[in-house]
């Protein structure tokens, strides 16, 4: 299974966009790219997903390079509500499982 | 639409004994997903349930086993603790991988201690 790099923080200030990396070298053709996000030990929670084309939601935009190999999750309007962690996963389209790293801890500062 | 509800919230056993966890899954969803995360790590997959029956499994022992009802709830086992099994335990509800609309939606998780 591909395996993702994310940075282990971040900080952001609030109301400024968050933009959140991840590499993902090893991706193939037919992975997807998924971001959760995780509040102090409640359970993760769904944000976006992407297999080419760049997405956007209510809640994030995601950016994906066009070889693949990286993405960008956006918040546009971060607010201390945001702050999470926050994990990039490919999964094989017919996969049964994530493969969940260690994510990036984003902290909005007011 | 329900989300997906787990049980019980917090739980204590001591080494040894054996733990049932349960999960309902959210309205429509017939495939269910357990997981555990430990203190600092992400969530690591145990199996999914799919149709009642073991759709997958991560490298976990025996020891953990699951249950599938035909309602889509879940039950999770682990037999003989060790102080290792404490951790978060999380279910997760989806239609079957590979469908349009399979993201996986989490409940809260039930936090299991072993003394």
């Amino acid at each position: 299974d591909a395996k993702t790099t994310q940075p282990p923080s971040m900080d952001c200030a609030e109301g400024r966009a968050a933009n959140l990396p991840c590499n993902h070298s090893t991706i193939s053709g037919n992975e997807y790219v998924y971001w959760y996000r995780q509040i102090h030990s409640q359970g993760p929670q769904y944000i976006i997903h992407g297999l080419k084309n760049n997405e956007t939601n209510e809640m994030a935009s995601l950016i994906i390079t066009e070889d693949r190999k990286s993405s960008t999750l956006i918040l546009p309007h971060a607010t201390l509500r945001d702050t999470a962690v926050y994990y990039c996963i490919v999964r094989v389209a017919t996969g049964n499982q994530f493969y969940f790293g260690t994510g990036t801890s984003l902290t909005v500062i007011p | 639409e329900t989300g997906v509800t787990q049980s019980p919230t917090h739980l204590i056993k001591t080494r040894g004994q054996q733990v049932t966890l349960r999960c309902s899954s959210q309205s429509g969803h017939n495939t269910v997903s357990w997981y555990q995360q430990a203190l600092g790590q992400g969530p690591q997959f145990i199996f999914q349930y799919y149709r009642e029956e073991e759709n997958g499994r991560g490298n976990f022992p025996p020891r953990f086993s699951g249950l599938q009802f035909p309602n889509y709830s879940s039950e999770l086992n682990v037999n003989a603790l060790e102080l290792d099994d404490s951790a978060l335990y999380l279910c997760a509800s989806s239609w079957p991988a590979g469908t349009s609309a399979d993201t996986q939606y989490f409940g809260p998780g039930t936090r299991l201690t072993v003394l």
